[in-house]
């Protein structure tokens, strides 16, 4: 049981150069969310989904996309990077009953954009 | 909207020293939990809480739930250099299903 998995981990991007942080979980969890924390700082959701083919936006979703197509999978994109895009993002699932199970976080994808 | 604050930012405690973190929200919270980040790693979910002044504890850790459901606490007793990492409370409002993380206090214990 892998829990929830974020690939890549690491990744420098160039401005304006767009790339797709993947996201899946194996716990059959219907609830998935996209967080990312810049240095020191706490987390601001960016997307959330509470089922497959269903997504809505969170504090902070200029600049992203994401979609749900599969109850394991919630990648999201990044269209034409920008500086303030460097953080760390983290993928969060919890349970179908919702957030109140508490969430499970992936490891993290760290990206820089130069 | 929503917004979760805590207090302190930083906290620097000698090894077997107490620790606590506070956590106040803008509105009242269905519920709050509590979630511990070790420098470098992801956050992990520790405790959640539903009622109105409930007290919960984990071996050295006890979380309060305020009785207005506003506030909430972290209390560590002994502190060891393990419980080294950011401390993050997280509540969800009365009329939305999303988590809304506070702003963390990163503890540090000093052997």
């Amino acid at each position: 049981n892998a829990g929830v998995t974020q690939t890549p981990k690491f990744r420098i991007l160039k401005i304006g150069q767009s790339m797709t942080l993947q996201c899946t979980q194996d716990m059959n969890h219907n609830y998935m969310y996209w967080y990312r924390q810049d240095p020191g700082m706490g987390l601001k959701l960016i997307y959330y989904s509470v089922g497959a083919g269903i997504t809505d936006k969170g504090e902070v979703p200029n600049g992203y996309n994401v979609s749900r197509s599969t109850t394991e999978d919630f990648p999201l994109r990044l269209e034409l990077a920008a500086p303030s895009q460097t953080s760390v993002y983290f993928c969060a699932s919890s349970p179908f009953s919702g957030p109140q199970d508490g969430y499970t976080f992936g490891s993290g994808t760290r990206l820089t954009v130069v | 909207g929503q917004q979760v604050m805590q207090i302190p930012q930083y906290q620097h405690v000698q090894e077997g020293e107490d620790f606590t973190t506070y956590c106040n929200s803008s509105t009242t919270l269905s519920n709050i939990q509590w979630y511990k980040q070790r420098p470098g790693g992801h956050p992990v979910f520790l405790i959640q809480l539903v009622k109105s002044g409930e007290v919960k504890k984990q071996k050295r850790l006890t979380f309060q739930f305020g009785e207005a459901k506003k506030n909430s606490s972290l209390h560590i007793t002994a502190t060891q250099t393990t419980d080294v990492g950011t401390y993050f409370c997280a509540g969800i409002g009365l009329v939305t299903d999303k988590l809304i993380f506070g702003t963390g206090t990163r503890l540090q214990v000093f052997p």
